[in-house]
């Protein structure tokens, strides 16, 4: 049971450059979260879905955009990227985000972005 | 959504128990707390979360104040392991996001 896989680990884009982070969850979740965390920061969240097939802005959406491409897949995509884009992006997953049910966050452990 | 407040930092020495306070003076009465922490370079881990009534698990107790303005992370017999930085959490109205804010860096010291 790996949990939540993000690949690749490591990346290097130039400005303008395209990319796409992949995130796939083993647990069955419905589920899932992209945030984004800059050095010395906490987590700001830039996209979520909340089940298959629908997916919603966070609060840092400006700049990519993201696919639900089945209950386990998640996926962000930075069109054109820009050195302000170099962080760490983190991808979750939980049961369900349904309000009032307190379900915990899984958390991948990183795709850490430099964009020169 | 109610803002959390953590001291930026702390210290505990190794065996003993570490104490991490929390105060969420604007949370409303349906908005759980949550505590995840964050080991160097690695995905925030879940820790606990509660509403009203104090709870306890195989990683740490959480106490929240009746009033529920204020809750403390307690980890019973802090480790090497248990450095981090911790994050208290409060679940917004919608239900749908989960704010982490800056966080408590807890140094635990031998």
């Amino acid at each position: 049971n790996a949990g939540v896989t993000q690949t690749p680990k490591f990346q290097v884009l130039k400005t303008g450059q395209s990319m796409t982070l992949q995130c796939a969850q083993d647990m069955n979740h419905n589920s899932m979260y992209w945030y984004r965390q800059d050095p010395g920061m906490g987590l700001r969240l830039i996209y979520y879905s909340a089940s298959e097939g629908t997916t919603d802005k966070g609060e840092v959406p400006n700049g990519y955009n993201v696919s639900r491409l089945n209950k386990r897949e998640f996926s962000l995509r930075l069109e054109s990227a820009a050195p302000s884009q170099t962080s760490v992006y983190f991808c979750a997953s939980s049961e369900a985000m349904t309000h009032g049910y307190n379900s915990p966050l899984h958390f991948g452990n990183g795709t850490r972005l430099t964009v020169t | 959504d109610a803002k959390t407040t953590q001291p930026p930092s702390m210290d505990c020495a190794e065996g003993r128990a570490a104490n991490l306070p929390c105060n969420h003076s604007t949370i409303s009465g349906n908005e759980y707390v949550y505590w995840y922490r964050q080991i160097h370079s690695q995905g925030p881990q879940y820790i606990i979360h509660g509403l009203k009534n104090n709870e306890t698990n195989e990683m740490a107790s959480l106490i929240i104040t009746e009033d529920r303005k204020s809750s403390t992370l307690i980890l019973p017999h802090a480790t090497l392991r248990d450095t981090a930085v911790y994050y208290c959490i409060v679940r917004n109205n919608a239900g749908n996001m989960l704010t982490f804010g800056g966080g408590t860096r807890l140094m635990v010291k031998p």
